[in-house]
């Protein structure tokens, strides 16, 4: 059984530039959450979808976007990159109804902005 | 300001040694989870408590919600070179029917053999 899976595990991009990141939940799992982990803090929450639409958003700008697929899978992605945004993007998925504390995470994509 | 504050934010202790991990918030959340974090992957979940005063053990790891369900805190007795990771304890909320989590910045715990 595949846990969650994220692609690419990395990615070098220049400021200004576009970036999509990509996320397939774990198998059974209906709910995508996205958070932003900078160096030496804790993860951030950007947003949650579910049932193809952005349940809750943290705080994070416009430039930050997603979707999620009819199966379950999910984008982030990024505008105007700035070097701010060099991070450690983590995907967690979770069944609809079960809790966060079943939340899995995925491996991440460290993201490096130039 | 951060919602959860953990202490300490380094931690460096010999093999065999205990130690304690402490989580701390000025708000309530209706449960809270520590996850154990390698370099280069992401956060696994290794307990959530939800009852103030609950206690979890899970093998040498003892895990503690304050009655008040406002802090937490991690034990973990005769620690081993397996145990070195950053510790991350998170809250569903804030606020009623919120669908985040609200990390601390974590411990980083070094066991040195």
């Amino acid at each position: 059984d595949a846990g969650v899976t994220q692609s690419p595990t990395h990615l070098i991009k220049t400021r200004g530039q576009q970036v999509t990141l990509r996320c397939s939940p774990k198998s059974g799992h209906d709910t995508v959450s996205w958070y932003q982990q900078a160096l030496g803090q804790g993860p951030q929450f950007i947003f949650q979808y579910y049932e193809e639409e952005e349940r809750q958003r943290g705080n994070f700008p416009d430039r930050f976007s997603g979707h999620q697929f009819p199966n379950y899978s999910s984008e982030l992605n990024v505008n105007a990159l700035l070097l701010g945004d060099s991070a450690l993007y983590l995907c967690a998925s979770s069944l609809a109804g079960t809790g966060l504390g079943k939340a899995f995470f995925g491996q991440g994509t460290r993201l490096t902005v130039v | 300001t951060q919602l959860l504050e953990q202490s300490p934010q380094f931690l460096s202790i010999q093999e065999g040694e205990n130690l304690t991990v402490y989580c701390n918030s000025s708000s309530v959340f209706s449960s809270l989870q520590w996850y154990r974090q390698e370099p280069g992957e992401g956060p696994v979940l290794l307990v959530t408590v939800v009852t103030g005063g609950e206690v979890k053990k899970l093998k040498r790891l003892t895990f503690q919600f304050g009655d008040a369900r406002k802090d937490s805190s991690l034990h973990i007795t005769a620690a081993q070179p397996g145990d070195t990771g950053l510790y991350l304890c998170a809250g569903v909320g804030p606020g009623a029917g919120s669908y985040q989590l609200t990390f601390g910045k974590g411990t980083k715990l070094s066991v040195i053999p």
